[in-house]
């Protein structure tokens, strides 16, 4: 599987935007770039994905460079219920296993002060 | 009500009991998961089933059993367990979307199992 690379941690104040990067470098045509992120004492929970076109929802918005060798995951308003670990996912389409195995990196935890 | 749940949520047991840990959804996912996660490892998966009648070995399936009830219900067994199965287990369920390529999972609370 792909190998995915991120910041160990990030810090943003309340209320404003949070650029969380992430380098895939070695992604294929098939990947698509997910993004989770896993509150305190929760489990995992699915914030965004996209394969080349940016995507937004009503939790954030994924911006992927143009060579799909990176992405960032965008938080607008960073409040305080968005502290957590996010993880940069790569999921290739043609895997029908359906678990993301030991993708879980440790990924980018995000402190947010008030 | 929470969309998948798990029983118990805290487990201190010693080595060589058998534990089964369990979980439920509600989404009507035919798709679940049993992970493990420990410090610095990330998730890693134990089992997935894809329906009742279909159930696949993950990576680290050893010293571990499943049983999927039904398809709302995917139990997860430690035959003996021994301490370095002492981790935080997740359940997940997934429905995968032919047209989009890739699948979503959701996630239970979690089972923090500690074993002596």
């Amino acid at each position: 599987d792909a190998k995915t690379t991120q910041p160990n941690s990030m810090e943003s104040n309340e209320e404003e935007p949070v650029h969380l990067p992430c380098n895939h470098s070695t992604i294929s045509g098939t990947d698509y770039i997910h993004w989770y992120r896993q509150l305190p004492s929760q489990g995992p929970e699915y914030v965004i994905h996209g394969l080349t076109s940016n995507v937004n929802n009503r939790m954030a918005s994924l911006a992927i460079a143009e060579d799909r060798k990176s992405s960032t995951l965008i938080l607008h308003r960073a409040t305080l219920r968005d502290a957590a670990v996010y993880y940069c996912i790569l999921r290739d389409a043609r895997d029908y296993t359906g678990g993301f195995k030991t993708i879980f990196g440790a990924g980018t935890r995000l402190f947010v002060k008030a | 009500d929470a969309d998948v749940t798990q029983t118990p949520r805290n487990r201190i047991t010693k080595t060589g009991k058998r534990i089964m840990l369990e979980c439920s959804q509600t989404k009507g996912h035919d798709r679940m998961y049993w992970y493990r996660q420990d410090p610095g490892l990330g998730l890693r998966l134990i089992y997935y089933s894809f329906d009742v009648k279909d159930i696949n070995k993950g990576e680290i399936s050893d010293g571990y059993s499943v049983s999927r009830q039904a398809q709302a219900k995917f139990s997860l067994s430690l035959e003996s367990a021994i301490p370095n199965q002492t981790a935080l287990y997740f359940c997940a369920t997934s429905d995968y979307f032919k047209r989009e390529g890739s699948d979503t999972q959701y996630f239970g609370p979690g089972t923090r199992l500690t074993v002596l």
